[in-house]
């Protein structure tokens, strides 16, 4: 069965990086992208961006573009999250979702697989 | 850059049926069949609950549906049930890209 299992949670002071894994199994990994959506206390879901594991393409969000890198390591099915000069906003619980991805590009907005959240609580 | 506007809360009572609205600003929204809908109960991960605006996954309730008037989507659940209290959430392409993509503000659903 397709699993999505995610790192624990983290506490980051303001200006710091933090890098959030997501391991995949149960699926060809290559045959899809991993989307990162995230979730600050009380409030919606607010997609970041997403990564192709077939030829590491990504595409990010306008608001968190410049600060947000991801990646894939395919020889351990796994995804990767960095977010960079964290800010109090930037609390939240981070998800990672299976996403379709054709050709290298992900142009479908559908999660099917999610993982069970990520909390990254940025205080000084 | 689309946003999706849905309605803060909306309520039923078991039996009924209701629709939650998702309003696209961007008129090119309209033109694809890229709408997904997801439930989220609190602390757990949302699941995917319609797809290419009409589509249902595999282990999704019938009493599910989705469908799609210009740059409006829609989500009706029937036959209310205790389980269905929820948030929910539409998603589509941000407008410039199908590429880049986009969240609704998130419905409450409080079955009465």
């Amino acid at each position: 069965q397709v699993q999505l299992v995610q790192s624990g949670a983290e506490v980051k002071k303001p200006g710091a990086s933090v890098k959030v894994s997501c391991k995949a199994s149960g699926y060809t990994f290559t045959n899809y992208g991993i989307s990162w959506v995230r979730q600050a206390p009380g409030q919606g879901l607010e997609w970041m961006g997403w990564v192709s594991a077939y030829n590491a393409k990504t595409n990010y969000a306008q608001k968190v573009q410049g600060r947000v890198t991801l990646t894939t390591d395919t020889s351990t099915s796994t995804a990767y999250m960095e977010l960079r000069s964290l800010r109090s906003d930037d609390t939240a619980v981070y998800y990672c979702a299976r996403t379709y991805c054709s050709g290298g590009s992900c142009y479908k907005p559908e999660f099917d697989y999610w993982g069970q959240g990520t909390l990254v609580t940025v205080s000084s | 850059q689309s946003a999706l506007t849905q309605p803060a809360s909306v309520s039923g009572s078991p039996g009924q049926s209701i629709t939650i609205s998702c309003t696209a600003t961007s008129s090119d929204v309209g033109s694809y069949n890229l709408v997904s809908w997801y439930q989220q109960h609190p602390g757990k991960a949302p699941k995917l609950i319609i797809y290419e605006d009409i589509k249902r996954p595999s282990g999704v309730s019938d009493r599910f549906s989705g469908s799609k008037s210009g740059n409006t989507a829609s989500l009706t659940i029937s036959g209310l049930q205790a389980e269905d209290e929820a948030d929910y959430y539409c998603c589509s392409y941000a407008g410039t890209s199908t590429f880049t993509w986009v969240f609704g503000g998130g419905t409450k659903l409080t079955v009465l």
